[in-house]
């Protein structure tokens, strides 16, 4: 892996579903991974960044995970609610400092 | 505590032309980073500054410049304007350079006729 991938590109659950999409960065030079949630009209908003291999973090219904040995990081919401709907973006910086690779993004819509 | 701002929000300009926006960081912060947004390239870094130095720089032409001012404050210049630098243009601020939680401001959206 070059570069930052996340998938799926996009995905459409019933309110009450749980979910979960992944990052895929290069496992090599690893700093961090940071975690995005960008709604519609409004600025990207900090969910996570982690540093550790194996670290995991909560916040309300979101969580994530890190394998930096082999480069990925999932991201989970337990039971979607229609205001989760955003795109959640996942971003690696390849040096020290804030110099961010972003992946795509996925674009999560949540049906009432 | 205020968030981070940027101005203006909206901006029409011609090929040709140069342009300045300008970013406010959250009390506090010394690392400012910018970052365009476009339909086909998604979120692509253009440069952080630290303290008034500019620390990386991202894969971008010449014709894009910033700079880093005492109070944290910060300025992108565009020259030459071209069609395809129409985007929208986020900063964000974090206390220290790397890795640390970057704060997004509502971006400046550039549009070059």
């Amino acid at each position: 892996i070059l570069n930052v991938e996340q998938s799926p590109q996009s995905l459409h659950v019933q309110e009450g579903d749980s979910t979960n999409f992944t990052c895929s960065f290069p496992s090599s030079n690893f700093y961090a991974l940071h975690w995005y949630r960008w709604e519609t009209a409004k600025s990207p908003e900090a969910l996570f960044v982690m540093t550790l291999n194996g670290d995991e973090k909560k916040k309300g219904r979101i969580s994530a995970t890190l394998n930096t040995k082999e480069g990925y990081s999932y991201l989970y919401i337990k039971g979607s609610q229609p205001e989760d709907s955003a795109t959640y973006l996942c971003a690696s910086p390849r040096s020290a400092g804030n110099m961010l690779t972003f992946g795509g993004g996925t674009r999560l819509m949540v049906k009432p | 505590k205020a968030g981070v701002t940027q101005t203006p929000r909206y901006l029409i300009k011609t090929r040709g032309q140069q342009v300045t926006l300008s970013c406010s960081p959250i009390s506090g912060h010394r690392s400012v980073s910018w970052y365009q947004q476009t339909p086909g390239q998604g979120l692509q870094f253009l440069f952080e500054y630290f303290s008034e130095t500019q620390r990386n720089k991202g894969n971008f032409p010449g014709r894009f410049s910033g700079r880093q001012f005492s109070n944290s404050r910060s300025e992108m210049n565009v020259s030459t304007l071209e069609l395809g630098d129409s985007a929208l243009y986020l900063c964000a601020s974090s206390l220290e350079s790397g890795p640390d939680t970057q704060y997004f401001g509502p971006g400046t959206r550039l549009t070059v006729l």
